[in-house]
């Protein structure tokens, strides 16, 4: 059973590009959480999803951030016309249930913006 | 701001040294509690959690204690071992339909053999 799978690991993006971040959740699991950890710092909620519908947006940048889980695929974390400050790790987490029970991390998304 | 904090950014243990790591927490609500270790490079990794209906509960090496009455959080690792070298969280839920888990700044174990 694979766990929660995040491409790419490592993403370096020019300022004013689009960065586009996937979250595969683990299998069977409709729960889906997008957190930004800035270097020396804890986790920052960011945004709660499931299937086709977002849950819980109040971490996320009113600008230029989005996400969205399909019906089918992988989650998508969109970031456009990156600048400097959004460089920082993406990490991913799904849980079966509404936060029943542990949530599983995936290796994260390095962004770096230069 | 922060509502779930450490109460140390850095703890340096010597190998076979028991470890207290502590956490505050500001919200009532909060009805449960994980403790998360990540170490360099990595996502965080489940530990351990507790209930807020629980005082007390022990994992391998590992127990994790909650004072409701303070609002407080500990993870005792019992003989640390190198390998026990990371950052550990704690993260708390708020009880509130669809909200996610509140993560803290972290604490850095160091374990020196």
């Amino acid at each position: 059973n694979a766990g929660v799978m995040q491409n790419p690991r490592h993403l370096v993006r020019r300022r004013g590009q689009e960065a586009r971040l996937r979250c595969s959740p683990m299998k069977g699991h409709s729960h889906v959480y997008w957190y930004r950890q800035l270097p020396e710092e804890g986790l920052k909620f960011m945004v709660y999803l499931q299937k086709e519908n977002i849950i819980d947006e109040s971490g996320m940048p009113k600008e230029r951030f989005s996400a969205e889980f399909p019906k089918e695929g992988p989650s998508i974390l969109r970031i456009q016309q990156v600048v400097r400050g959004d460089s920082a790790a993406y990490f991913c987490a799904s849980s079966p249930l509404e936060f029943e029970g542990e949530a599983f991390f995936g290796q994260g998304t390095r962004l770096t913006v230069v | 701001g922060e509502s779930v904090g450490l109460h140390l950014p850095t703890l340096s243990v010597q190998e076979g040294d028991n470890s207290i790591i502590n956490c505050a927490y500001s919200n009532s609500a909060s009805d449960y509690f994980i403790w998360y270790k990540q170490e360099s490079g990595k996502g965080p990794q489940f530990i351990i959690d507790i209930r807020s209906n629980m005082d007390k509960r022990q994992g391998q090496r590992v127990t994790v204690l909650l004072n409701k009455t303070v609002k407080h959080l500990s993870l005792q690792i019992a003989a640390t071992q190198p390998g026990d070298s990371a950052v550990y969280f704690c993260a708390e839920n708020r009880n509130q339909a669809g909200t996610a888990l509140i993560f803290g700044k972290g604490t850095t174990l160091s374990v020196s053999s």
